[in-house]
């Protein structure tokens, strides 16, 4: 998992909370990725951030929120306007020099769950 | 928009034998392709990657083969061991380009290696 960690592993949710998961990477890398995995399913892009403070909505952004205030840091959260948010959350970064992302690495991720 | 398409879903091989796994992508802009393994319950890692101006590279027991003309591209897994036993993604991507370069993933294919 190379210098990536998300937090907690397991997450428990009610419905109609919000709930926050946490990213967190040393590795100096400037670009950072949230992704949604739902079982035997592929890799959704949820949002992205090349640079602190600017970050893009990927693929599937509803009832997602995300916030980039310090390089190492890319808090994701799971609103309560999320229908289906029960999935496994994989956060990534990567280097980002002269407009070239560099190699995605990823995290242990979280699964989240709602009750 | 851009696709990735991953073949077979699920792959069950002997101990000792081979595995291919091959993906074709759609964007011809395409030109740079990792492979990730994921382990149950974890992120994905990198295993290896190829550039498009390379044909094949290699690295121990796996190979990775481009042929971009038909835009695909292949993962081999040679001398396969119970270890070997994961979900493999296929992926592609653009490097170099000045907007934020989203890898697009395959839906991976499951392999079991019978012991």
């Amino acid at each position: 998992d190379g210098g990536i960690t998300q937090s907690p592993k397991y997450l428990f949710r009610k419905e109609g909370q919000n709930v926050t998961l946490s990213c967190e990477q040393n590795l100096n890398h400037d670009a950072m990725y949230w992704y949604r995995q739902d079982p035997g399913q592929g890799l959704r892009l949820i949002y992205y951030s090349q640079i602190v403070n600017d970050f893009q909505k990927g693929d599937i952004a509803e009832g997602y929120s995300v916030s980039r205030e310090k390089k190492e840091s890319f808090p994701l959260t799971v609103t309560s306007a999320q229908k289906n948010p029960t999935a496994f959350y994989l956060c990534a970064s990567s280097a980002y020099s002269g407009g070239a992302s560099d190699t995605q690495y990823f995290g242990p991720g979280t699964r989240l769950t709602v009750l | 928009g851009e696709n990735v398409e991953q073949h077979p879903s699920t792959l069950s091989v002997q101990e000792g034998d081979s595995a291919v796994i091959k993906c074709t992508y759609s964007d011809s802009a395409s030109n740079y392709f990792p492979w990730y393994k994921q382990e149950l319950g974890k992120g994905p890692q990198l295993i290896i990657d190829i550039r498009s101006n390379v044909g094949e590279k290699k690295d121990q027991r796996i190979a990775v083969t481009l042929n971009k003309t038909a835009k695909h591209f292949s993962l081999h897994i040679t001398e396969t061991q119970p270890e070997d036993s994961a979900v493999y993604f296929c992926a592609a991507s653009r490097r170099g380009y000045s907007s934020a370069s989203k890898i697009i993933f395959g839906s991976g294919t499951r392999l079991s290696i019978r012991p």
